[in-house]
């Protein structure tokens, strides 16, 4: 089946530190990955995808690369910024017919200056 | 002008209550969604349309009833409400099931 887990959180850095996010998949075919973001109160925005193995997305200086050999798609950037606190959901999607987004857990960021 | 809406952003009502939440696309998207997000903020699919369709229906109660009038609409109504049914109601919508999602601003549902 299709699963994806990720790091527990919370995770709390300071301004300017280096950030990762781990998460690892489990799926059949030929998944789509993605990281959604959720700022306090607000929905869910896609922050970056990748559609097949080795491509790297990025977005407002975070980065991801889809890692068939490991199934990985850890999140990072170089320099958080207190703005960049949220909660921060991988998630695959099996590109099948009749199937939807599966998300992990989700890792809550806390950066402050 | 707003991809995907959904009403009310907030929702209290009394146990046993009937209440509805409405979600519309203007993407053109073929497949709508419903997620439920609990206090932990994990995510679980509850339905799934496609085209006017149910094509994902998980294990919920079957006081959550689904309905799509047309496929920029899937609307949410729960009936005989219950403490447990508090959480975040997120819609969504994508082009083709199964890929890339786009949300809501999320409907929190507080029963009291």
């Amino acid at each position: 089946g299709n699963s994806v887990t990720q790091m527990e959180g919370p995770v709390t850095l300071s301004e300017e530190a280096f950030l990762t996010i781990n998460c690892t998949y489990t799926a059949t075919g030929y998944p789509s990955l993605f990281w959604y973001v959720q700022y306090p109160g607000e929905g869910l925005q896609l922050l970056l995808k990748a559609t097949k193995a080795d491509d790297k997305g990025s977005n407002k200086g975070f980065e991801a690369t889809y890692r068939k050999e490991t199934t990985s798609f850890h999140l990072e950037k170089g320099s958080v910024q207190v703005s960049d606190s949220a909660v921060y959901f991988c998630a695959l999607s099996p590109n099948q017919a009749g199937t939807a987004l599966i998300f992990g857990k989700g890792t809550t960021l806390s950066v402050s200056s | 002008d707003t991809a995907v809406s959904q009403t009310p952003k907030y929702l209290v009502t009394q146990m046993g209550n009937d209440k509805s939440i409405k979600c519309e696309q203007n993407l053109g998207h073929d497949t709508m969604y419903w997620y439920k997000q609990d206090s932990k903020k994990f995510l679980k699919i509850m339905f799934s349309y496609n085209n006017k369709e149910l094509i994902i229906n998980e294990t919920v109660p079957n006081r959550f009833s689904p309905k799509s009038p047309d496929k920029a609409h899937l609307n949410l109504h729960i009936n005989s409400l219950e403490l447990g049914d508090s959480a975040v109601y997120f819609c969504a919508s994508s082009a083709q099931s199964g890929t890339e999602a786009f949300f809501g601003q999320g409907t929190r549902l507080t029963v009291v």
